[in-house]
C-alpha cells in the first residue's frame, strides 16, 4: 500500500523558513516523480513544485520560485520542500503527491503551514 | 498558467446523474489527453478518480466517468449517492512538465 506521510509544518513568522518532509513507502520511490500541492484555508488546490525521479529536474510555480526548493533523498525514500522568505499567503495545507508529469495518483494526508506574527 | 474553469457548485438528487465541466484552452485541456479528476471530502486528502480523460483507477466505482470535447473536459457521476458529496478538481497537463488545476466544484447531493 502506498503511504505518503508529511511532517515539518507549523507556525512561522513572516520572513521565516520551514522544511517539509514527506516519507514514502509501499512503492519504489526512486522511480517516480513527486510533487508538492498546497491548499489555502477554504480555497482550491494549487500545484507548487515537482521533481523528477532522480532529482535532476525541478519546476516551480511562479508564486514560490526563488523562495522554495524541492529535493529528494532516494536512499531515505523522502521528499523535501525547503521554504524560505515565507509570506502570509503561503499559509496552507501542503500535500505531497506521487505521480508522473501528468497525474497525481497518490496523496499524503497534508501538513499545515501557518505564516503569521 | 491560468487555472482551468469549473462551475463553483453542482447538485443532484440521489440516483440522478450530474456532470461537472472543466474548461481550458488548446494549450492544456484541448492539446493533450491528460485530464484528471480528484475527489476531496472535507478535511481529507484528494483522491484520484479519473485519469487520461476517461480511465478509472482500480477501486473507483464505474458510476464515475470522464470525457472531453475540444477544450472542455467533463466528469459525470451517475446514480448519485450521499458519499459522492465532495469537492471535485480537474487538472490538465499543460506542456513542459506543467500541470494546471481547476478551481474546484462543490457537489451537493440533495
Amino acid at each position: 500500500e502506498v503511504q505518503l506521510v508529511e511532517s515539518g509544518g507549523g507556525l512561522v513568522q513572516p520572513g521565516g523558513s520551514l522544511r517539509l518532509s514527506c516519507a514514502a513507502s509501499g512503492f519504489t520511490f526512486s522511480s517516480y516523480w513527486m510533487h508538492w500541492v498546497r491548499q489555502a484555508p477554504g480555497k482550491g488546490l494549487v500545484w507548487v513544485s515537482r521533481i523528477n525521479s532522480d532529482g535532476s529536474s525541478t519546476s516551480y510555480a511562479d508564486s514560490v520560485k526563488g523562495r522554495f526548493t524541492i529535493s529528494r533523498d532516494n536512499a531515505k525514500n523522502t521528499l523535501y520542500l525547503q521554504m524560505n522568505s515565507l509570506r502570509a499567503e503561503d499559509t496552507a495545507v501542503y500535500y505531497c503527491a506521487k505521480g508522473g508529469s501528468r497525474v497525481f495518483d497518490n496523496w499524503g494526508q497534508g501538513n499545515m503551514v501557518t505564516v503569521a506574527s | 498558467q491560468s487555472a482551468l474553469t469549473q462551475p463553483p457548485s453542482a447538485s443532484g438528487s440521489p440516483g440522478q446523474s450530474v456532470t461537472i465541466s472543466c474548461t481550458g484552452t488548446s494549450s492544456d485541456v484541448g492539446g493533450y489527453n491528460y485530464v484528471s479528476w480528484y475527489q476531496q471530502h472535507p478535511g481529507k486528502a484528494p483522491k484520484l478518480m479519473i485519469y487520461e480523460v476517461n480511465k478509472r483507477p482500480s477501486g473507483v466505482p464505474d458510476r464515475f466517468s470522464g470525457s472531453k470535447s475540444g477544450n472542455t473536459a467533463s466528469l459525470t457521476v451517475s446514480g448519485l449517492q450521499a458519499e459522492d458529496e465532495a469537492d471535485y478538481y480537474c487538472t490538465s497537463y499543460a506542456g513542459s512538465s506543467n500541470l494546471v488545476f481547476g478551481g474546484g466544484t462543490k457537489l451537493t447531493v440533495l
